[in-house]
């Protein structure tokens, strides 16, 4: 399986700054990964597919970028909507895998 | 505007199965890929398998020899069944749907989950 690592387990900013969070493949993807939200108690929310495309909704200030094996989420400036848990999913090889997760709390 | 539903028991005993279903409202099932996506408490997400509206179906080696998820188009609904179940498979199922790009029948899937339902608690415990 392809393993997804995501650092900063734990990102702490402020409304308003810039936030920058990573995904690590073990191996190549190519683009194909997606990121998500998850507030608690919630499904999470698509927000970026194949790498770089913003989900139907999906405010501007979320961006994605990267291809083989490194890949980064930026959201340009927190709302205080964006703090949740972030997630990375991998659909270059079945199963399809996840990420541990970032939690990006307010500071 | 698609919304799913999940249902079943929320509390399963050890070594039995564990049964969910999914209503699809608002869309039809028919077109698409349908998803079981867990997370156990405190943790990550894991795809547990998919299944077209056909029938086909892609199961998690880590599970498939405990995993059936069947599809009724009649009903709109998708099911999955876990079988001997343990205290590791407490977690929160989601049903979900994959993201398809085009027009029917010429979808283009992208196997990113756009719709999801709310998720259900399952507990296994005597």
């Amino acid at each position: 399986d392809i393993v997804l690592a995501q650092s900063p387990a734990t990102l702490s900013l402020s409304p308003g700054e810039r936030a920058t969070l990573s995904c690590r493949a073990g191996q190549s993807v190519s683009s194909y990964l997606a990121w998500y939200q998850q507030k608690p108690g919630q499904a999470p929310r698509l927000l970026i597919y194949d790498a770089f495309n913003r989900a139907t909704g999906i405010p501007a200030r979320f961006s994605g970028s990267g291809s083989g094996t490194d890949f980064t989420l930026t959201i340009s400036s927190l709302e205080p909507e964006d703090f949740a848990v972030y997630y990375c999913q991998q659909r270059s090889n079945w199963p399809y895998t996840f990420g541990q997760g970032t939690k990006l709390e307010i500071k | 505007q698609v919304q799913l539903q999940e249902s079943g028991p929320g509390l399963v005993k050890p070594s039995e199965t564990l049964s969910l279903t999914c209503t699809v409202s608002g869309g039809s099932i028919s077109g698409y890929y349908w998803s079981w996506i867990r997370q156990p408490p405190g943790k990550g997400l894991e795809w547990i398998g998919y299944i077209y509206y056909s029938g086909s179906t892609n199961y998690n080696p880590s599970l498939k020899s405990r995993v059936t998820i069947s599809v009724d188009t009649s009903k709109n609904q998708f099911s999955l069944k876990l079988s001997s179940v343990t205290a590791a498979d407490t977690a929160v199922y989601y049903c979900a749907r994959v993201l398809a790009a085009g027009t029917s029948p010429y979808y283009y899937y992208y196997y990113y989950m756009d719709v999801w339902g709310k998720g259900t608690t399952v507990t296994v415990s005597s």
